[in-house]
């Protein structure tokens, strides 16, 4: 089945530095990638759409110079976490969409940032 | 528009016995609807989808769930619990008329089984 590999599973960082976070589809091509963000016992808030080779859509008060998001490649996202603030610690997941299944999406095994 | 609701913040059940996660949902045209589950500090896993064709949708590890477009639920069930299916549990929809790939995802239902 399709499997999406995120990297790394938990990072801690001191404050004003910079994170980056892999989410790479495995055996299919993910023409759309999705990153969210989970705060602990809620829901996961979507935070942009990537499309490889375009830049990524941003929901509305997500910033998009400091979540810099990359899809340079059908099987590779990538988010960094620029100038890091504990507020930004969170659990961070991002999700493929197999471009030859309509309605498939995987998910990464997610990111714990910890931001100190 | 697409939007799904999980009335329920947490389930209770005891081991063995039958359980029952609820979802509604609202699409203006037709839906595809999923099914995933979350263990602590991990992603999503899923475990079924309806997308057309019979209304009762079989899945992993025991789980079904059952379309019903009058009723507008996905309700996702199992015979028998088991102390292992403790997780929070997510159920989404994706507008198929929409036009668009993104699915929204309901808040999540803790499910607790107890030994």
């Amino acid at each position: 089945g399709a499997v999406v590999s995120q990297h790394p599973s938990w990072v801690i960082c001191k404050s004003g530095t910079s994170v980056k976070i892999e989410c790479r589809s495995l055996d299919f091509q993910a023409t759309t990638m999705f990153w969210y963000r989970q705060f602990p016992k809620q829901s996961l808030m979507l935070m942009a759409t990537s499309n490889e080779g375009s830049k990524a859509t941003y929901e509305q008060g997500v910033e998009k110079d400091k979540f810099l998001i990359n899809h340079a490649s059908l099987t590779l996202s990538t988010l960094t976490v620029t100038s890091a603030h504990p507020e930004d610690s969170s659990f961070y997941i991002c999700s493929a969409r197999d471009q030859k299944e309509d309605y498939g999406y995987t998910f990464g095994s997610g990111t714990r940032l910890t931001v100190v | 528009a697409q939007s799904v609701a999980q009335p329920e913040d947490q389930v209770n059940v005891a081991e063995g016995n039958p359980l029952t996660v609820k979802c509604t949902y609202s699409v203006s045209g037709n839906p595809y609807l999923f099914w995933y589950v979350q263990y602590p500090n991990r992603g999503l896993q899923f475990l079924l989808k309806y997308i057309t064709g019979d209304n009762l949708v079989k899945g992993s590890y025991g789980f079904e769930a059952e379309f019903n477009k009058s009723q507008t639920s996905f309700h996702l069930k199992k015979p028998s619990a088991l102390v292992s299916d403790s997780a929070l549990y997510f159920c989404a929809v994706r507008d198929i008329s929409g036009g668009s790939y993104i699915p929204t995802f309901g808040r999540g239902t803790s499910l607790i089984v107890h030994p």
